[in-house]
């Protein structure tokens, strides 16, 4: 069956330092990948999204994503985090023509001053 | 352009009782998703439709939970009767044609059953 984890439940890190959130896949194909991020009374917003080509993925908000696919991961980054960053972040996972869209059960980002 | 709506915002009802939600998806938009978002965990798909027709309501308790999309724009999610564990927000999302199309989601509606 297909899954999507999400190793860290919750992360703290300081403003201004880099960031990476893991992601990894379990799909019998390979299948598009997003991350969406979704602040607190906030409805979920895309960041980013790799369907194929370039496997290093730009965002909006300064994120990126790399698509390794001998991992099945999607790791997202960004290299020095806003206090504004701090929300729920969501990796989630489709095939072709969006059936079984699965999402990660999240990880929390908290942000030090 | 205006986004996904949704209504209502919240719900209070009470076990045994049925609720339903509302959505409108952005104009144009073929691909409307319902999911269940629980507290604390990534959101569920419940149902995927493509214009009026189902695409995957395989994760959908159908002995309680329906849904329809009956003109291919609107649709209506409702739960009969509603059990305490439905407790969470329903999001509503649309997209072009689904795939590797954004998803643009809804404010959701918050249920709360007592």
């Amino acid at each position: 069956a297909q899954s999507v984890t999400q190793p860290d439940i919750h992360i703290t890190v300081s403003e201004g330092a880099s960031l990476e959130l893991r992601c990894n896949y379990s799909y019998g194909a390979t299948p598009y990948l997003f991350w969406y991020v979704q602040s607190p009374g906030q409805g979920l917003q895309l960041l980013l999204k790799y369907f194929s080509g370039d496997t290093l993925v730009q965002g909006i908000k300064g994120f990126e994503a790399e698509f390794k696919r001998s991992q099945s991961s999607f790791n997202l980054r960004k290299p020095s985090v806003h206090w504004s960053d701090a929300a729920e972040y969501f990796c989630a996972v489709g095939l072709l023509y969006g059936q079984n869209f699965v999402f990660g059960p999240g990880t929390r980002l908290s942000v030090l001053p | 352009e205006a986004g996904v709506a949704q209504s209502p915002r919240y719900k209070i009802i009470e076990k045994r009782q049925s609720v339903a939600f509302w959505c409108n998806p952005i104009s144009g938009h073929a691909t409307l998703y319902w999911y269940q978002q629980i507290l604390g965990q990534g959101p569920k798909l419940l149902i995927q439709f493509q214009n009026n027709g189902v695409v995957d309501d395989s994760q959908l308790p159908k002995d309680r939970f329906s849904a329809e999309r009956l003109k291919g724009v609107d649709s209506t999610l409702k739960i009969q009767p509603a059990k305490l564990e439905d407790s969470a927000v329903y999001l509503c999302a649309s997209s072009l044609t689904g795939g590797s199309n954004e998803q643009f989601f809804g404010p959701g509606t918050r249920l709360t059953v007592l």
